[in-house]
């Protein structure tokens, strides 16, 4: 069984801070995504990381997936009330159909 | 282009009664997944169906089903409902079930008294 475990769970930072939120597995997927769910909606795609050691910028948000591809990060920078929400990350597997493991979730909360 | 929709969006339950909830993809779009997002689980994944056949099945017991229409709609059907299936019912879909980008619909919540 593959597992993403995400942390951490919850954050809650002021306007402007930077911050890092990690996925980390033991298995090796064939991509990972982070996405963006606020109350009430579905998770909304940020972005996909492919490459062993890519690094993705988006904004203020900054992905990177790492060498092995076992694990990813997501940085923001400056953050701002915006950026309230659930974070989840996901290891496409691509062998085993259309099917997305996802981590627990990081709940940000950006105080103004 | 629509989103992908589900329906009904909220619904209420009691145990053991049996639900179906319905997920209509964007159009062209032949690969339908469907998870469920609990506050304790977090989001799991179910099934996903393409061109009306069961590709990849999670690890859920046999009460949760699904089935996939001509049109590419789907169906996930739940029976003698438990209360821990109180949870956001979410499908998502993309065009051939590849690498491509899931999107997902806003969900159904359901809650099983």
């Amino acid at each position: 069984t593959q597992l993403l475990e995400q942390s951490p769970q919850f954050l809650s930072i002021q306007e402007g801070e930077n911050l890092t939120v990690y996925c980390n597995s033991s298995s090796v997927f064939s991509s990972l995504q982070w996405y963006r769910q606020e109350p009430g909606e579905g998770p909304v795609l940020l972005v996909t990381v492919v490459t062993g050691g890519e690094v993705k910028k988006l904004k203020r948000l900054t992905f990177q997936f790492g060498d092995a591809r076992k694990d990813s990060s997501l940085h923001i920078t400056a953050a701002q009330p915006g950026d309230t929400g659930l974070y989840l990350c996901a290891g496409f597997t691509y062998n085993a159909g259309n099917m997305l493991t996802f981590g627990g979730g990081t709940r940000l909360m950006v105080k103004p | 282009k629509a989103g992908v929709t589900q329906t009904p969006r909220y619904l209420i339950k009691t145990r053991g009664q049996q639900v179906t909830l319905s997920c209509s993809p964007i159009s062209g779009h032949r690969s339908v997944s469907w998870y469920q997002q609990t506050p304790g689980q977090g989001l799991q994944f179910l099934f996903e169906y393409f061109s009306e056949t069961q590709r990849n099945k999670g690890n859920f017991p046999g009460r949760f089903s699904g089935r996939q229409f001509s049109n590419s709609r789907s169906e996930m059907n739940v029976s003698t409902l438990e209360l821990g299936d109180s949870a956001l019912y979410l499908c998502a879909s993309t065009q051939t079930g590849g690498r491509e980008t899931q999107y997902f619909g806003p969900g159904t919540r359901l809650l099983v008294l």
